[in-house]
């Protein structure tokens, strides 16, 4: 009973390295999020996947990049890491037309030297 | 288009008094709303939530909350705090009609109990 996994759950970065998150979630959901979350700002939207093969926009999404890979799998690119996006970043799941809950990851904590 | 205000950063209480964590929501259309607590270095737990029905929801841990369409808030409570109750807690809104189903998350209350 995984729920959302996230890997790595930590990353040291230089700036300008490229990295990928990943996530993926057994829960069977057809929606897929990305969020970074920083002192004092909640969580901010980055991506996200309403279903498979779709990807849109969110709040903050320069700088990323994201891929539905397939229906349990949604990763989040940084091409060039900033000091910027250090953050903690989480993956989260839903079931799309339905008023159920997101599910969240525990995390992925970033920095960016 | 929605919105969540959190009122109170950081929220102190002694441990066996009330909990209060404020916020107020504004909505284009009825929305959903979620109280999700973070505990540290930990990702989000949903404790309750608010969808259609009865106004007052009851959630884990003894929290609930009380949706007031007038007063466009969804405060949550728990008649006495415990220290386990340590947390940082989010308070989210979406809108209820399907096809836009992104949740904004309010900036979170910290709250510490004081033993």
């Amino acid at each position: 009973n995984a729920g959302v996994t996230q890997t790595p759950k930590f990353q040291v970065l230089k700036t300008g390295q490229s990295m990928t998150l990943q996530c993926a979630q057994d829960m069977n959901h057809n929606s897929m999020y990305w969020y970074r979350q920083d002192p004092g700002m909640g969580l901010r939207l980055i991506y996200y996947s309403a279903s498979e093969g779709t990807t849109d926009k969110g709040e903050v999404p320069n700088g990323y990049n994201v891929s539905r890979l397939n229906k349990r799998e949604f990763s989040l690119r940084l091409e060039s890491a900033a000091p910027s996006q250090t953050s903690v970043y989480f993956c989260a799941s839903h079931n799309r037309n339905s008023n159920q809950p997101q599910h969240f990851g525990d995390g992925t904590r970033l920095s960016i030297l | 288009a929605q919105s969540v205000t959190q009122l109170g950063s950081h929220v102190s209480v002694s441990e066996g008094a009330l909990v209060l964590l404020r916020c107020n929501y504004s909505s284009s259309v009825p929305p959903y709303l979620f109280w999700y607590v973070q505990y540290p270095n930990q990702g989000l737990q949903l404790l309750l939530k608010y969808t259609t029905g009865a106004t007052l929801v009851k959630g884990i841990n003894g929290f609930e909350a009380e949706f007031k369409k007038s007063e466009t808030s969804f405060h949550l409570t728990k008649p006495s705090a415990h220290m386990s109750d340590a947390a940082e807690y989010f308070c989210a809104v979406r809108l209820s009609n399907f096809g836009n189903e992104k949740l904004t998350f309010g900036t979170g209350t910290r709250l510490t109990i004081i033993p």
